[in-house]
């Protein structure tokens, strides 16, 4: 079966824009979290969706944000890039919101200049 | 709050060698806890998590309560087992959270 599929793989943006990332999960997984990693401050969480709803946030600021959408598919935005968000950005997907651990997709590489 | 920590950055071992990881947790409740690893240009990829007690790939790791640790060890290195490891947790009650570490480099030399 498919795994978790990330769009675009990279995207090069300027300061101030805003961006959109996608990711499509396993078929039938209902729990998409996103995570930030950094050199510096590693894999950080962003927050986790199930069934639509937004159930974990995490210590970002509210120029993050994400949905999910009734097919599961979930995308996360950000606004007024910094020079700081350039990161991998994690998509992953699991059937029981995590318990059973999570596929993680192959990430999209922002770049902010 | 809640933390994950992996004393080091790197770990070189030769083939054939023992391994372990460390990973201390902090977390006052009953934590998920989980391995994760990174092979080069992959994934990265759930290898074992706690409550299944299994073995993958040769690797063990066991929870220890009392120590706040959940080390990751396999008794023969293999060059094949030369990857990035996280260790990482999650709260009872925010499943879909994962506090990760920092990752262990781990390098097995022929």
């Amino acid at each position: 079966k498919a795994g978790v599929t990330q769009t675009p793989r990279y995207l090069i943006k300027t300061r101030g824009q805003q961006v959109t990332l996608s990711c499509s999960p396993i078929s039938g997984h209902r729990s998409v979290s996103w995570y930030q990693q950094t050199p510096g401050q590693g894999l950080q969480f962003l927050f986790e969706y199930f069934s639509e709803t937004q159930r974990n946030k995490g210590n970002f600021p509210g120029r993050f944000s994400g949905r999910q959408f009734s097919n599961s598919r979930s995308e996360m935005n950000v606004s007024t890039l910094e020079l700081g968000d350039s990161a991998l950005y994690l998509c992953a997907s699991s059937l029981t919101q995590g318990f059973d651990g999570y596929t993680f997709g192959s990430g999209t590489r922002l770049t902010v200049v | 709050a809640q933390r994950v920590t992996q004393p080091e950055k790197l770990l070189s071992v030769f083939k054939g060698a023992p391994v372990e990881l460390k990973c201390n947790y902090s977390y006052s409740g009953s934590p998920e806890l989980f391995w994760y690893v990174q092979y080069s240009r992959q994934r990265l990829q759930l290898l074992l998590r706690h409550i299944s007690r299994e073995s993958i790939k040769g690797f063990t790791a066991d929870l220890n309560k009392g120590e706040t640790s959940f080390h990751l060890k396999k008794p023969f290195a293999q060059e094949e087992d030369s990857a990035m490891y996280y260790c990482a947790l999650s709260a009872y009650n925010q499943g879909g959270k994962l506090i990760f570490g920092q990752g262990t480099e781990l390098s097995v030399k022929p």
